[in-house]
C-alpha cells in the first residue's frame, strides 16, 4: 500500500533532550517535507526537500533539523526541544517538487514537550 | 511571502444545511489545491483546480476557483455528518511551494 509512515505517533519529552521523529515514503517521491499544525494558524511548513541531499528551510524552521539521505526517508530532529514545540507534526510527500502534484501527508506525530 | 486565509475559522450547521468556506490569497495563484482533515486524521488530498473560473464538483462539494486566481471557495450542499472535519485550502506559487491556509473546522448537528 502506497503509504507515508511516521514514528513516533505520540511523544512526551522534556526541554533539552533530543528527539528525532521519523518519516518514510514508500511511493518513490522525489520532494518531502514537514509541517507542524497548531490551532488557528493551520499547516505551517518547516522544512523541505527536493531530492536526496536537498534540504531547504520552510516558514518556520527555527529550531529544527532534517535530512534526507535516501530518497524514501527524511527525519526530523530537534536538538533542544522547548514548550513552544508542541505541536502534531505532519510529513508529507508528492511525486515532483512542482506544486501541481498531489500531497501525500504521514498519519501525524503528536509531540508534548515539557 | 505568500499569505493564504480562509474563513470562517469554525462552522457549526444543521445536519442538512450548506456549508461554505472561502480561501484567498495574498498573491496570484498558479494553482489551489483543497484537503480534507478528519478528525484525530491527516490532512487527505480532495481536488485541484489550475484555471481560472474553474468550476469542479465532486458529489456535494462544489469548488470553484476566482477569475483573478487569488480566491477560492468550497460548498457543500446539504451536509452530513461524514462532512464533519477541517478543510485545507493550499495555493501555488508556481513553482515547489505550496502554502497552506488556515483551514475552516465544520461541525455537524446531527
Amino acid at each position: 500500500e502506497a503509504q507515508v509512515t511516521q514514528n513516533p505517533r505520540y511523544l512526551i519529552t522534556v526541554t533539552g533532550k533530543k528527539l528525532t521523529v521519523t518519516c518514510s515514503q514508500n511511493m518513490n517521491h522525489e520532494y518531502m517535507s514537514w509541517y507542524r499544525q497548531d490551532p488557528g494558524l493551520g499547516l505551517r511548513q518547516i522544512y523541505y526537500s527536493m531530492n536526496v541531499e536537498v534540504t531547504d528551510k520552510g516558514d518556520v524552521p527555527e529550531g529544527y533539523k532534517v535530512s534526507r539521505k535516501e530518497k524514501r526517508n527524511f527525519p526530523l530532529i530537534l536538538e533542544s526541544p522547548s514548550p513552544n514545540q508542541t505541536s502534531l507534526y505532519f510529513c508529507a510527500s508528492r511525486l515532483a517538487p512542482s506544486s501541481y502534484n498531489e500531497q501525500f501527508f504521514g498519519p501525524g506525530t503528536r509531540l508534548t514537550v515539557l | 511571502g505568500q499569505q493564504v486565509m480562509q474563513i470562517p475559522q469554525y462552522q457549526h450547521v444543521q445536519e442538512g444545511e450548506d456549508f461554505t468556506t472561502y480561501c484567498n490569497s495574498s498573491t496570484t495563484l498558479s494553482n489551489i489545491q483543497w484537503y480534507k482533515q478528519r478528525p484525530g486524521g491527516h490532512p487527505v488530498f480532495l481536488i485541484q483546480l489550475v484555471k481560472s473560473g474553474e468550476v469542479k464538483k465532486q458529489k456535494r462539494l462544489t469548488f470553484q476557483f476566482g477569475e483573478a486566481k487569488k480566491n477560492s471557495s468550497l460548498h457543500i450542499t446539504a451536509t452530513q455528518t461524514t462532512d464533519v472535519g477541517t478543510y485545507f485550502c493550499a495555493g501555488g506559487g508556481g513553482n515547489e511551494k505550496l502554502t497552506f491556509g488556515t483551514g475552516t473546522r465544520l461541525t455537524i448537528i446531527p
